[in-house]
């Protein structure tokens, strides 16, 4: 399975500002997803990354809000911009698992927005 | 992608087995049952997957009726490190240039605790 990293693995922010979260893949995948867990709910997808093309975002996730860059095959950044406590969650990235038709998730970012 | 019912909470002791139920009485013929966990703090895991035949890996059997409309997933000898939500998700699987690139549509799932 893949090796993936994520950047930072929790920060403490101030409301009104922006953080920009990396994930790192050790082999190159065409899709990379990111997903938000906020606190003591399941996981919902934020929006699809695929290379060379503009992210594909869920319903009540716009780009203003969470601009994604993915500019090669191995890395994405997700952006939470204008944070408020409510951004306050686990934001994870996946990608494609080469053996088993589903997911490999990383370790996840921990962000709380004071 | 159907939905999936699982009961919120389960405890289970240590070295026995852990059954976790999941009903999917809406499932199609061309989705399969996925098993995935989330330790505390750490981003979900695969543990297993099936369409209709029971399966089994080193780390769960999942066993399917066969009108598929409910499963189970099988930790035969639970450990304190088997404690963690555990979700159950119905969706279709790809061949070719989809393959790993469907979403995943995750439930509220079933928190088991392993009791010393």
């Amino acid at each position: 399975s893949a090796v993936i990293s994520q950047k930072p693995s929790r920060d403490i922010c101030q409301r009104g500002t922006s953080l920009t979260i990396q994930c790192q893949v050790d082999s190159q995948v065409t899709m990379m997803f990111w997903y938000r867990q906020q606190p003591g709910q399941s996981l919902t997808l934020i929006a699809t990354a695929n290379q060379g093309s503009e992210a594909t975002y869920e319903s009540g996730f716009v780009i203003d809000k969470f601009p994604i860059s993915r500019p090669n095959l191995t890395f994405s950044t997700l952006t939470v911009s204008n944070m408020s406590p409510e951004d306050s969650s686990i934001y994870l990235c996946s990608v494609p698992d080469r053996v088993v038709d589903t997911q490999y998730f990383g370790p996840g970012t921990r962000l709380t927005v004071l | 992608d159907a939905k999936t019912t699982q009961p919120p909470s389960m405890d289970c002791a240590e070295g026995r087995a852990a059954n976790l139920p999941c009903n999917h009485s809406t499932i199609s013929g061309n989705e399969y049952v996925y098993w995935y966990r989330q330790i505390h703090s750490q981003g979900p895991q695969y543990i297993i997957h099936g369409l209709k035949n029971n399966e089994t890996n080193e780390m769960a059997s999942l066993i399917i009726t066969e009108d598929r409309k409910s499963s189970t997933l099988i930790l035969p000898h639970a450990t304190l490190r088997d404690t963690a939500v555990y979700y159950c998700i119905v969706r279709v699987a790809y061949r070719g240039s989809n393959f790993g690139n469907e979403k995943l549509t995750f439930g509220t799932g079933t928190r088991l605790t392993i009791i010393p």
